[in-house]
């Protein structure tokens, strides 16, 4: 049980390139999402997906494209790489579980360390 | 718009000491998660709190859910160079699309270094 698994670990692309980030979960969960992180501003939703043949668009999704490829497998998409993009990125996948009442908990992947030049 | 505000930012203390970090929010939340996440790493789960007033205990962590569920406290007692990380609390919100879709809405964190 590998929980969620990403690959590339690291990346860097010069400006205008494109590149698809991709991840994988063995939890059979529904929800799956895309976040990326940088200094100070704490981890942002760029797109999630409720469930398989699903995606929605979070908090930043300007420059980013995604597929649910099926339901263990949800990929981002970087068409045209600018410096803005350069992050860290991270995939997590969710279930709502039941401790009494109803909680939501994501677990997450490792995460892609991105630098675009 | 940040739902939840974190405080102290970062935090650097002698190993042995106690301390607490604060998870602040106008917003009420059906509960709140703590997560730590150590360099080069992704966040992991710690604890949820889903009872106003609840306490939850991880061997030397103690997690606090405030009584109106919009905030919450983690206390470390006698902190040790392994609890160094970035402590990130997290509440449920509805999602940006209006569809009332689960999703989570984080903090910015506490930077915690424990010095030997």
């Amino acid at each position: 049980n590998a929980g969620v698994t990403q690959t590339p670990k690291f990346q860097v692309l010069k400006t205008g390139q494109s590149m698809t980030l991709q991840c994988a979960q063995d939890m059979n969960h529904n929800s799956m999402y895309w976040y990326r992180q940088d200094p100070g501003m704490g981890l942002r939703l760029i797109y999630y997906s409720a469930s398989e043949g699903t995606t929605d668009k979070g908090e930043v999704p300007n420059g980013y494209n995604v597929s649910r490829l099926n339901k263990r497998e949800f990929s981002l998409r970087l068409e045209s790489a600018a410096p803005s993009q350069t992050s860290v990125y991270f995939c997590a996948s969710s279930e709502w579980v039941t401790s009494g009442s109803e909680v939501y908990e994501q677990y997450f992947g490792p995460g892609t360390r991105l630098t675009v030049t | 718009t940040q739902l939840l505000e974190q405080s102290p930012q970062f935090l650097s203390i002698q190993e042995g000491e106690n301390l607490t970090v604060y998870c602040n929010s106008s917003s009420v939340f059906s509960s709140l998660q703590w997560y730590r996440q150590e360099p080069g790493e992704g966040p992991v789960l710690l604890v949820t709190v889903v009872t106003g007033g609840e306490v939850k205990k991880l061997k030397r962590l103690t997690f606090q859910f405030g009584d109106a569920r919009k905030d919450s406290s983690l206390h470390i007692t006698a902190a040790q160079p392994g609890d160094t990380g970035l402590y990130l609390c997290a509440g449920e919100i509805f999602m940006y699309s209006g569809g009332g879709a689960d999703g989570l809405t984080f903090g910015k964190g506490t930077h915690l270094i424990i010095q030997p």
